[in-house]
């Protein structure tokens, strides 16, 4: 079945450290979308993809980096300059038409 | 840049009462769609309208596309439990990327 997967679905974070969330999608989807979730809210784009090898920054990006070498794969870094990174992270892909499919979330806790 | 205004912020509703909530915008978009959010997962798409006006149904959903494409609602008749989580209401113009509104949380009091 196609889809959108994120990894892992909990990940802990040290202090000062880099870590790397994982996108995957086998939708053929051109486009792909980062965003951050804070408890009780919306969604905050922080960064998106809409070909191979370019990408763009959303409204949240400092603190954040991205990479898309292949079209099925969009992982996010959070690095140690985001300075509150304890947040559920949603992965999304779109198609030539409409419309979002997203991925399962990674809950990223900071301790 | 782009809003939408999606109201209300949250509900508590008895089981089995009808559920009503909208999104309103200042921008004009070519396409609106309705997902929900279960506690802990990704949103899951439940309704996309295309033409202004349009209405349509998928089960005890109800959705409106205005006919000033700058609005939507959203109707659940008959409220159960399942229909915990958030609502968000998302905005499109064709190709781009869509604008989501904040969020309706949805609790239901069996």
């Amino acid at each position: 079945d196609g889809g959108i997967t994120q990894s892992p679905k909990y990940l802990f974070r040290k202090e000062g450290q880099n870590v790397t969330l994982s996108c995957e999608q086998n939708l053929n989807h051109d486009a792909m979308y980062w965003y951050r979730q804070d408890p009780g809210q919306g969604l905050r784009l922080i960064y998106y993809s809409q070909i191979v090898n370019d990408f763009q920054k959303g409204d949240i990006a400092e603190g954040y980096s991205v990479s898309r070498e292949k079209k099925e794969s969009f992982p996010l870094t959070v690095t140690s300059a985001q300075k509150n990174p304890t947040a559920f992270y949603l992965c999304a892909s779109m198609g030539i038409l409409w419309g979002y499919t997203f991925g399962s979330g990674t809950r990223l806790t900071v301790v | 840049g782009q809003q939408l205004n999606q109201s209300p912020q949250s509900m508590f509703i008895q089981e089995g009462e009808d559920v009503s909530m909208n999104c309103t915008s200042s921008s004009i978009f070519n396409t609106w769609l309705w997902y929900k959010q279960d506690p802990g997962e990704g949103p899951v798409l439940l309704i996309a309208l295309y033409k202004a006006g349009e209405l349509t149904s998928n089960g005890r959903l109800t959705a409106q596309f205005g006919i000033t494409r700058k609005d939507s609602f959203l109707n659940i008749s008959a409220s159960i439990p399942s229909d915990v989580g958030i609502y968000f209401c998302a905005g499109q113009l064709y190709g781009n990327k869509l604008v989501f509104g904040a969020g309706t949380i949805l609790r239901v009091k069996s």
